[in-house]
């Protein structure tokens, strides 16, 4: 079965770095467009990027633009978050999310753009 | 960017209840429109994709409709396990965006 489990969150300074993990398994990882979308305590969710399925293209909320930046390793079947200069309003629960779209060509895009899988979420803290 | 209101915030029902929610979208964005139910501590579920296709396993008191910038997820009769908050999301147009969510309680 699909699975996504996130892995990297924790309690970090303002102004520091964390990189989140999200290792994938029950689908073949490279096909499929992947995002992170983020909670806030008791808030609405946040969309903040995609990347196509083959790493090339990344797209970002304008929130996080310049301070975060999407990768993915398709031979280790994992989508990374790496966060630099950490705001106190970037603390949220941190999601990965698989798009539904099979893609095999570049005319795929991002995919179709809602999320069909989630993990279970890990939580980053943003505090001095 | 596309703003999504969700209403109501907050619904308290009773089992067995018909409840309704509406997403209104602050421009067409034709039948792109996606339905997520979050449970506590728990991350979000998908429900429905193209206002109203039924995502494979969800029940089918569920149901989507609309078009342009009206949607509206109708829980038919609202079970025990229906208690939750649900989101509207649009896929179409970057940066993708979520309703603010509405709130379904006990009665």
């Amino acid at each position: 079965q699909v699975q996504l489990v996130e892995s990297g969150g924790g309690v970090v300074q303002p102004g520091r770095s964390l990189r989140l993990s999200c290792a994938v398994s029950g689908f073949t990882f490279s096909n499929y467009a992947m995002h992170w979308v983020r909670q806030a305590p008791g808030k609405g969710l946040e969309w903040v990027a995609v990347i196509s399925y083959d790493g090339r293209s990344q797209y970002y909320a304008d929130s996080v633009k310049g301070r975060f930046t999407i990768f993915r390793d398709n031979s280790k079947n994992t989508l990374y978050l790496q966060m630099n200069s950490l705001r106190a309003e970037d603390t949220a629960i941190y999601y990965c999310a698989k798009d539904p779209r099979y893609c095999t060509t570049v005319t795929c895009g991002y995919g179709r753009g809602y999320f069909d899988y989630w993990g279970q979420g890990t939580l980053v803290t943003v505090s001095s | 960017d596309i703003q999504l209101t969700q209403s109501p915030s907050f619904l308290s029902a009773s089992v067995g209840d018909r409840v309704t929610i509406t997403c209104r979208a602050s421009q067409d964005i034709s039948s792109y429109l996606a339905w997520y139910q979050q449970k506590p501590g728990k991350a979000p579920n998908l429900l429905i994709y193209a206002a109203s296709t039924l995502q494979s396993g969800v029940p089918s008191r569920f149901s989507g409709s609309g078009s342009g910038t009206e949607f509206t997820l109708t829980i038919s009769s609202l079970q025990p396990e229906d208690f939750a908050t649900y989101y509207c999301q649009q896929p179409n147009t970057f940066p993708l965006t979520f309703g603010g969510g509405t709130k379904v309680e006990i009665k």
